[in-house]
């Protein structure tokens, strides 16, 4: 089955305490993203990547940190978490270096709360 | 810059009424259009996409949208609402020749009345 696999699902931890959230993908898709929910805000792009080794900052990208070592992984890493991080993250991915107008697939996302 | 405006953030319909969420967009480019649904607890599922073909566009579960140029709109119907239609609901809008970034909406979450 065609999926995005994000882990935790679930995670409440404390500031400065560094973690990272693993997102990997089946499809064999270049593009991967990764986004913040907020209530009002929508979704606001953190990271993205259009292949290996190959990655950008996007709307919000302060105080996170991506890799893209593999094609179908791309963790988001928070190396000292603060209150302001706690939100609901969403991994993507779609194919094509670029997109076009591919849909991107989405994770069932990471709910965080840094206390 | 392009930007995406869903009008209503919340939505009220009697199960078997029709359904309208509205968004308009800007862009300076020619751009790609896509709703996306997301039930709680649940990542975002792809309702329907707009690339410069048909301006009337079918998605899933019976909703579809009508891209219109001169009123930048995009704005997605269902005729006949159903429970399970209670979601948050997003506009998309991706600028190919902008690197394709991708822009969200501040969705509209749809409550369905029996």
């Amino acid at each position: 089955e065609a999926q995005v696999t994000q882990n935790p699902r679930y995670l409440i931890t404390v500031t400065g305490k560094k973690l990272t959230v693993t997102c990997s993908q089946n499809m064999n898709h270049e593009y991967m993203s990764w986004y913040r929910q907020d209530p009002g805000l929508g979704l606001r792009q953190i990271y993205y990547s259009m292949n290996v080794e190959v990655t950008d900052k996007g709307d919000v990208p302060e105080g996170y940190k991506v890799s893209r070592k593999e094609k179908r992984n791309f963790p988001l890493i928070l190396e000292s978490p603060s209150p302001n991080q706690t939100s609901l993250y969403f991994c993507a991915s779609s194919l094509g270096a670029t997109g076009g107008g591919q849909p991107q697939h989405f994770g069932d996302g990471t709910r965080l709360s840094i206390l | 810059a392009q930007s995406v405006t869903q009008l209503d953030s919340h939505v009220s319909v009697s199960e078997g009424t029709p359904v309208l969420l509205r968004c308009n967009y800007s862009s300076s480019y020619s751009p790609s259009l896509f709703w996306y649904v997301q039930h709680p607890n649940k990542g975002l599922q792809l309702l329907l996409k707009y690339t410069s073909a048909a301006t009337l566009v079918k998605g899933i579960n019976g909703f579809e949208a009508e891209f219109k140029k001169s009123e930048t709109s995009f704005h997605l119907t269902k005729p006949s609402a159903h429970m399970s239609d209670a979601a948050e609901y997003f506009c998309v809008v991706r600028i190919p020749a902008a690197g394709n970034k991708l822009t969200f909406g501040g969705g509209t979450r749809v409550l369905v009345k029996p």
